[in-house]
């Protein structure tokens, strides 16, 4: 496709149930990034996929929080029984040269989650 | 630790010039990149510094000190649709990019 895309755009769900997150990240890029961010606030890395190589799982905030890439092109990210605090948007980002200076990072539109 | 730090908000006004300064303290650097973030889409990519110096880009150039872990971004002929969140990020020493919070600024006509 031309960018990244994500799915769905906006989920709502109750407190304790598990969610997944699409991600479909720019056709021949070999990174991918989770990133969360909260309302007015900075972006918070979560994840980071290269290639075949095990996956960053550093920014990860908790053990409910898991993601995998299959044939190192689509993303799901799950959490698992949500609570308030995961409320925020889920940004995902793909790119070309990982491990280069030059590496720029094309984002898709998001997934706004919000947790009653 | 690692730290990026921006001005929350700043206020313009139409036509005016406006910079938007970013430090920053990283494990090592391998380029800074600015991003602008309107309200409820996705960061887009705006310019990308590695030397010391100015880099142009039509309405908007970015500045770099790398002795003093100083970025700046300057916008010039300010248009409302410049209205939007400016987020610095840096490259540390293992290709990671490191995000300041964003620099939210307000365009008044």
């Amino acid at each position: 496709g031309a960018g990244v895309s994500q799915s769905p755009s906006n989920k709502v769900t109750e407190k304790g149930k598990d969610v997944e997150l699409r991600c479909d990240p720019i056709s021949g890029h070999t990174a991918l990034y989770w990133y969360r961010q909260s309302l007015g606030q900075g972006l918070e890395f979560l994840i980071y996929f290269q290639g075949n190589s095990a996956p960053d799982k550093s920014g990860l905030p908790s053990d409910r929080f898991s993601a995998e890439r299959t044939g190192g092109s689509v993303s799901t990210l799950t959490i698992q029984r949500t609570q308030q605090e995961d409320s925020a948007v889920y940004l995902c980002a793909s790119s070309l040269q990982p491990q280069s200076g030059t590496d720029t990072q094309y984002f898709g539109p998001g997934t706004r989650l919000t947790v009653l | 630790g690692q730290n990026i730090d921006q001005p929350t908000e700043m206020t313009a006004t139409e036509g005016a010039i406006v910079q938007i300064n970013c430090t920053y303290q990283t494990s090592g650097f391998n380029g800074l990149f600015w991003y602008q973030q309107h309200a409820g889409e996705a960061p887009t990519f705006l310019s990308y510094n590695v030397l010391d110096g100015l880099e142009e880009k039509g309405r908007f150039s970015s500045f770099l000190s790398r002795s003093k872990g100083y970025s700046y971004l300057l916008l010039k002929e300010l248009q409302m649709k410049d209205s939007a969140s400016y987020l610095c990020a840096v490259m540390d020493s293992n290709y990671q990019l490191i995000w300041g919070a964003g620099t939210k600024l307000i365009i008044k006509p």
